[in-house]
C-alpha cells in the first residue's frame, strides 16, 4: 500500500511569517510529485508538479523543493497573507501506474 | 474558461436510488478520473479513463461504474447507492496520463446516501 504522509495535519500562522511543511512519500518507483492548494468550497488547483531530484519551484511567494532519493518535498511559504489560507496537498505518481496517491492534507490558517 | 464541470453539486439520496453524476471538461484531455474525498483520509481514486472507451479501476472501484462515450464526458454512476458513499467526489483531467501539469478539479458533488 502506498503511503503518502502530510505534516502538521493544520497550522495557523501569523500573518507576515513565513512556513513551511512536509510531503513524505515513498522513494522507490518515483514519477512525479504534485502540490495543490484546496481553498474552503473550492476545487484544488495545481500549484508545482516536480519530476527531478532536486527540483525546486517558485511561483509568486510559494516554493517547493524535491529530493526523491530520500522521499519527501517541502513547501514554503515566504510572508504569509490571509489569502494563502487553504489545505494544501501533496500527491505521489509512481512509475507505470495511472493515478495520483494524496495525502491527508496540511491545513494552513494565517491569522490577521 | 478551460474548466471542468461536475453537477450536481449537491445531493442527497435514499438508499438503493439509481444516480448519475456528471463531469465534463472543454481542455480535450485525454485522461479523466473520479475520487472520493473523506474525513482523516486522501483523496482516493474510484476509476479512470485513458482515453475514450478505455477505463479501469482505481484504488476503491465496488459499487461506482464510469463510462467514456466521448472525449468529453466521463459520468460517474452509482447503480444502487449505499450510505457508505456518502462523500465528497471529485472529477479530475489533466491532458495525458503522465502529463506534467497536474490535473484539472472539477467543483466537487458532496452526497450523502441516507
Amino acid at each position: 500500500i502506498l503511503n503518502v504522509e502530510q505534516s502538521p495535519q493544520s497550522l495557523h500562522v501569523q500573518e507576515g511569517d513565513s512556513t513551511n511543511f512536509t510531503c513524505s512519500f515513498p522513494s522507490s518507483n518515483f514519477y512525479a510529485l504534485h502540490w495543490y492548494r484546496w481553498e474552503t468550497a473550492k476545487s484544488p488547483e495545481a500549484l508545482f508538479v516536480m519530476t527531478l531530484n532536486g527540483d525546486e519551484k517558485k511561483k509568486g511567494r510559494i516554493s517547493a523543493t524535491l529530493n526523491t532519493k530520500e522521499g519527501y518535498s517541502y513547501l514554503y511559504i515566504k510572508g504569509s497573507q490571509p489569502e494563502d489560507s487553504a489545505t494544501y496537498l501533496c500527491a505521489f505518481r509512481p512509475q507505470g501506474a495511472q493515478k495520483l496517491v494524496f495525502g491527508q492534507g496540511t491545513r494552513l490558517t494565517i491569522n490577521p | 474558461e478551460a474548466q471542468v464541470t461536475q453537477n450536481p453539486r449537491y445531493l442527497i439520496t435514499v438508499t438503493g436510488k439509481k444516480l448519475t453524476v456528471t463531469c465534463s471538461q472543454n481542455m480535450n484531455h485525454e485522461y479523466m478520473s473520479w475520487y472520493r474525498q473523506d474525513p482523516g483520509l486522501g483523496l482516493r481514486q474510484i476509476y479512470y479513463s485513458m482515453n475514450v472507451e478505455v477505463t479501469d479501476k482505481g484504488d476503491v472501484p465496488e459499487g461506482y461504474k464510469v463510462s467514456r462515450k466521448e472525449k468529453r464526458n466521463f459520468p460517474l454512476i452509482l447503480e444502487s447507492p449505499s450510505p457508505n458513499q456518502t462523500s465528497l467526489y471529485f472529477c479530475a483531467s489533466s491532458l495525458s496520463g503522465g502529463s506534467h501539469r497536474g490535473y484539472t478539479f472539477g467543483s466537487g458533488t458532496r452526497l450523502t446516501v441516507v
